[in-house]
């Protein structure tokens, strides 16, 4: 049973627009919710990431929108960059638990 | 800079071939992870460790071993690997807390790609 669902599977934005991830989860019990990027062949890096007391996180280009009511969360990408090709990976846990993955998004930032 | 590194990044063994892949950490976190990663898949955990704890997830093979000497070094031995192993191999670290203010950062290594011929 997948415990986080993340869609789309691949993306292709326009430079300059907004690219956006969304997630969805099943377990109330996770509080922190991270997402990771990974370029071919490197590890993932933690971009951003939040916790359920707020309904978002903004950091640069980079914001996280969550719905606790809804149990989804999402990813946004605002002025999307070539250099912003990538997969990403939406996870959440709950206190010291490992991370629950979803299945990733390769998103391709066209120009 | 604190980080994550990995050794070798690179490693071709032959089929049922024993190979040790390392992991060592200078950000004196506690958790070590490793994770299996395949190409375009999610990572997927194999073990971890809280100190000197070990936890084995169910679908780990058995043919996957693990040792952990001390809080900044931790190993993966794969005993027999099958053409099927060969995957990019993740080592990621953090720490445990509590409270509002915690936040379960993970950091990752950059990887050791694993070939079997």
């Amino acid at each position: 049973q997948q415990q986080v669902k993340q869609s789309p599977q691949s993306l292709i934005v326009q430079k300059g627009g907004i690219s956006i991830i969304n997630c969805a989860y099943e377990n109330t019990a996770f509080d922190y919710f991270p997402w990771y990027q990974q370029f071919p062949g490197k590890g993932p890096a933690l971009l951003i990431a939040i916790r359920p007391d707020v309904s978002e996180k903004k950091e640069g280009r980079f914001t996280i929108s969550f719905n606790k009511s809804a149990k989804q969360f999402s990813l946004h990408i605002m002025d999307s960059q070539p250099g912003d090709s990538a997969t990403y990976f939406c996870a959440a846990n709950s206190g010291n638990t490992p991370l629950v993955f979803g299945k990733g998004t390769r998103l391709s930032v066209i120009a | 800079d604190a980080m994550v590194i990995q050794n070798p990044r690179y490693q071709v063994t032959q089929f049922g071939k024993p190979v040790t892949l390392s992991c060592s950490q200078t950000l004196n976190h506690n958790v070590m992870y490793w994770y299996q990663q395949k190409s375009s898949q999610a990572p997927k955990l194999l073990f971890h460790y809280y100190d000197k704890d070990f936890n084995n997830e169910a679908d780990t093979p058995d043919n996957f071993q693990s040792r952990r000497p001390n809080t900044s070094f931790c190993f993966l031995d794969i005993r027999s690997p099958g053409l099927g192993d060969a995957a990019m191999y993740l080592c990621a670290t953090s720490t445990t807390g509590t409270g509002r203010s915690f936040y379960n950062e993970q950091y990752f290594g950059p990887g050791t790609r694993l070939t079997v011929t």
